[in-house]
């Protein structure tokens, strides 16, 4: 089946540290949205990015769509325990007049205090 | 705020049982989903629904079946569950654009999940 390849699978920081995620698509992407899934909770929208080359932050976190929209990432600034969880990004589809999501495998994130 | 329920937190069915899991928004929205989340894997689509009585299979429909008789429920059924289905099921659901504005993904709201296991 289609998957959004994400890396690094898993990533375990030192709390203060920065952390980096990268989503790649094989297509050009009229857009991409990132969520957060806390342990043992469900996946919350976190952003969409629509243009090439958009830079958009929320307080540590720094989201950017590259310039040929095929790619994007999410950087922490300065890592909290509270950042703990796994970051998807998901991107759209067009299937005979419909569109569906497809994510990414998701990156999981630990931070330690 | 957007809500989205699960029938189920924890389910545990043996080989073979018929399994119903449920789905229930309460903002009109047109989109629903189901997923299946298991270690490694991600997210993956099973089916969605885009109305009333349509339904579109996702990247993984075998096994599966759904059911969407009102717009705010959506049901997915294992018609055989076997042990390989045992996994984390999400559902999800979404304000639908139009055909015109399909290229603007909308936010997905997620439901808490139900954790089955088929033994």
């Amino acid at each position: 089946g289609q998957q959004v390849m994400q890396i690094p699978q898993y990533q375990h920081v030192q709390e203060g540290e920065d952390f980096t995620t990268y989503c790649n698509s094989s297509t050009t992407l009229s857009n991409i949205q990132w969520y957060k899934q806390r342990p043992g909770g469900h996946p919350v929208f976190l952003i969409q990015l629509v243009k090439s080359g958009e830079v958009k932050k929320q307080k540590r976190l720094t989201f950017q769509f590259g310039e040929a929209k095929k790619n994007s990432s999410l950087h922490i600034t300065a890592t909290q325990t509270t950042d703990v969880g796994t970051y998807f990004c998901a991107e759209p589809r067009t299937t005979s007049g419909t569109y569906k999501y497809i994510f990414g495998t998701g990156t999981r994130l630990k931070v330690l205090a | 705020d957007v809500k989205v329920t699960q029938s189920s937190r924890y389910l545990v069915k043996r080989t073979g049982e018929k399994v119903f899991l449920e789905c229930v928004q309460d903002m009109d929205h047109e989109n629903m989903f189901w997923y299946r989340q298991d270690p490694g894997l991600g997210l993956r689509l099973i089916y969605f629904s885009y109305d009333v009585k349509m339904k579109e299979k996702g990247d993984i429909p075998e096994g599966y079946s759904v059911s969407r008789e009102k717009k705010e429920r959506f049901s997915l059924i294992l018609e055989s569950a076997s042990t390989n289905q045992t996994s984390m099921y999400l559902c999800a659901s979404s304000l639908a654009t139009g055909w015109g504005l399909a290229g603007v993904l909308d936010t997905q709201y997620f439901g808490p999940g139900t954790r089955l296991t088929v033994l």
